[in-house]
């Protein structure tokens, strides 16, 4: 079956620090990927996506991702955390032209 | 610009009564789609829609309804509402099968 699945249901970093945000993916048709940030009380806004043109894709916020195609990854990260970066975050594949379908979600806590 | 606008915010329903949840977009999107919010189990798709007048089912599609009559407007219809289908509804637009989605601020509706 074709599945997102993002590793860690929670991740916490201090401030400053690395974030390393997991997605593995199975798509049987060449991918389209994305990453979304949703804060609390509010829908989804698009961090980046990759649509097959060149496998590093930089994002809002400073957040960027890797598409690895030989791993089925799409690890999303940022250098230096921030404690406005406190949200949970989705990985989604477009899996056909009409459907996309997303991970279980990230919360991702920031400490001082 | 709107964007994609959800009607109501918050709703309580008792067990057995039906509503419709409203959701619109200005974007002159083809593409719309209903996804539930569970802990846990990230954004699940309901049904979605690829134009006016054309709709099909995603993952989780039983105990809801919807029609597409004009490409702003894609409601969600649930006919008699049962407990499981506690949830935080988003709905979603997209110009073409290659672009992100933009999404709604949510419903958040509870089952009595």
């Amino acid at each position: 079956a074709q599945s997102v699945t993002q590793l860690g249901s929670h991740v916490s970093v201090s401030e400053g620090a690395l974030v390393l945000l997991r997605c593995n993916y199975s798509s049987s048709v060449p991918p389209y990927l994305f990453w979304y940030v949703q804060y609390p009380n509010q829908g989804l806004q698009l961090l980046l996506k990759y649509t097959s043109a060149a496998t590093l894709v930089k994002g809002i916020n400073g957040f960027e991702a890797e598409f690895k195609k030989s791993e089925t990854s799409f690890h999303l990260t940022k250098p230096s955390a921030h404690m406005s970066d406190a949200a949970e975050y989705f990985c989604a594949v477009r899996l056909s032209a009409s459907k996309i379908i997303f991970g279980s979600g990230t919360r991702l806590s920031i400490r001082p | 610009n709107a964007g994609v606008t959800q009607t109501p915010k918050f709703q309580v329903l008792k067990t057995g009564q039906s509503m419709t949840l409203q959701c619109a977009q200005d974007m002159n999107h083809e593409y719309m789609s209903w996804y539930r919010q569970d802990p846990g189990m990230g954004l699940r798709l309901i049904h979605y829609s690829v134009g006016a007048g054309i709709t099909d089912q995603g993952e989780v599609p039983n105990g809801y309804n919807v029609s597409r009559s004009t490409t702003e407007d894609f409601p969600l219809r649930l006919l008699s509402a049962a407990p499981s289908q506690t949830s935080v509804y988003f709905c979603a637009s997209r110009r073409d099968s290659n672009q992100p989605q933009h999404f709604g601020d949510g419903t958040r509706l509870s089952i009595l």
